[in-house]
């Protein structure tokens, strides 16, 4: 069941601002993914929080996490036309034993030169 | 190189066709998955597997048939059952106790 909902759904943003796209989530997990995908490509894993973290950064990406709003952010800075793509959040199911993700419905971001 | 080959990448179907999605993998990752993904929409679970001969359905199993006889192959059958199977597939791994999942490229079947 899908689980986690990004806002928004679509973003146009130029070369060099910054972009942030949201996910919202519904009951507990262990951790919250970001994925990313090209159009009609395979999804790329970005990064992984886990529940006890609130920051984490990788390169140019600074994702946060506050499990009381069940809520967190991607941030994309100095953003590149490279960086147009859908980008996914990914939430866990601590009560499901296969271990299955369950993904949003993304959000497409435009980053025009 | 390691990674997922999922073949093949377009298939075109005609109405009350069986079709079989290959997946395979040389990650030596235990668990696989398939996700089915439409338009604007994020991706939906069909079914996935975290050992060899065992399998169990996801979010929208109806009208999909899955074997996993081998630990590198996880083949998806979409039968004639389902109703409306135009759609990107997706088939992925993860590697045990990390929790990040390995994506192919997926297929792309259309219903004619």
């Amino acid at each position: 069941s899908q689980q986690g909902e990004e806002d928004p759904q679509a973003l146009s943003i130029q070369e060099g601002e910054n972009a942030t796209m949201n996910c919202s989530y519904k009951t507990s997990i262990n951790n919250l993914q970001w994925y990313r995908q090209n159009s009609g490509r395979g999804l790329v894993h970005l990064i992984l929080i886990r529940s006890n973290e609130r920051e984490k950064h990788s390169g140019r990406l600074r994702v946060t996490l506050d499990t009381s709003k069940k809520s967190s952010s991607l941030l994309i800075t100095a953003s590149r036309a490279a960086d147009t793509a859908s980008y996914f959040c990914a939430t866990d199911d601590p009560g499901d034993s296969g271990y299955a993700l369950n993904f949003g419905k993304g959000t497409s971001l435009l980053v025009t030169p | 190189d390691g990674g997922i080959t999922q073949s093949p990448k377009y298939l075109f179907r005609k109405e009350g066709q069986n079709v079989t999605l290959s997946c395979e993998q040389n990650l030596n990752h235990d668990a696989m998955y398939w996700y089915r993904q439409d338009p604007g929409q994020g991706l939906r679970l069909i079914y996935y597997s975290q050992i060899v001969n065992d399998f169990q359905k996801g979010d929208i199993a109806e009208g999909y048939s899955v074997s996993r006889e081998k630990k590198e192959s996880f083949p998806l059958t979409v039968t004639s059952a389902q109703k409306n199977p135009t759609a990107f597939y997706l088939c992925a791994t993860d590697r045990r106790g990390t929790g990040e999942l390995f994506f192919g490229e997926g297929s792309r079947l259309t219903v004619l």
